[in-house]
């Protein structure tokens, strides 16, 4: 079973700034089978990231994932005020269970 | 456009049972893999159950095996989620979510287990 630690547990940044996630994996996450989500308060994730670094449909350039095997980053160049939200990563390698980290905060 | 809207959810007392639906459209049902995911208030995403695109396969959470059945009936397009022996710590919002990465997600239903 794949456990994903995410880091730093909040994010207090401003505007304008750039945003670091981490995500790592306890194992080698195989053909980088990892996502990122984005989730505001009361809302459904958002599906921002998969395959480490394909971004989804409509997701603003500003949004990048990067990294293989069990290091992986969600950077955010330039916050915007509606990217102030919780970020989680997902591992969807072949086996159950597909586990989420616990999530990062971002916060202003 | 695809859309997932889940229903079922409300409260209910620790032992007892309830069933979650989850009722797709905007694409073909039958040819996805579905998933069930919770979120405990104020707490992160956990992957709850996954069923095959025919309902032949299944895989569960520790937590929840032997507890919770996923199914599904594709002529209606839509998913289930049959949560027996409910414990206080089964409370969470339930998504559904089309197959992995997950893309289209459930707006979620909230069920609550308490005396």
């Amino acid at each position: 079973e794949i456990v994903l630690t995410q880091s730093p547990g909040t994010l207090s940044l401003s505007p304008g700034e750039r945003a670091t996630l981490s995500c790592r994996a306890s194992q080698s996450v195989s053909s980088n089978y990892l996502a990122w989500f984005q989730q505001r308060p009361g809302q459904a994730p958002r599906l921002l990231i998969y395959a480490a670094s394909s971004r989804a449909t409509g997701i603003p350039d500003r949004f990048s994932g990067s990294g293989s095997g069990t290091d992986f980053t969600l950077t955010i160049s330039r916050l915007e005020p509606e990217d102030f939200a919780v970020y989680y990563c997902q591992q969807y390698d072949t086996s159950p269970p597909w586990a989420f980290g616990e999530g990062t905060k971002v916060e202003i | 456009e695809v859309q997932l809207v889940e229903s079922g959810g409300g409260l209910v007392q620790p032992g007892r049972s309830l069933r979650l639906s989850c009722a797709a459209s905007g694409f073909t049902f039958s040819s996805y893999w579905m998933h069930w995911v919770r979120q405990a208030p104020g707490k992160g995403l956990v992957w709850v159950s996954r069923i095959s695109s025919d309902g032949s396969s299944t895989n569960y959470a520790d937590s929840v095996k032997g507890r919770f059945t996923i199914s599904r009936d594709n002529a209606k397009s839509t998913l289930y989620l049959q949560m027996n022996s409910l414990r206080a710590e089964d409370t969470a919002v339930y998504y559904c979510a089309r197959e992995l990465p997950h893309r289209y997600w459930g707006q979620g239903t909230l069920v609550t287990v308490s005396s």
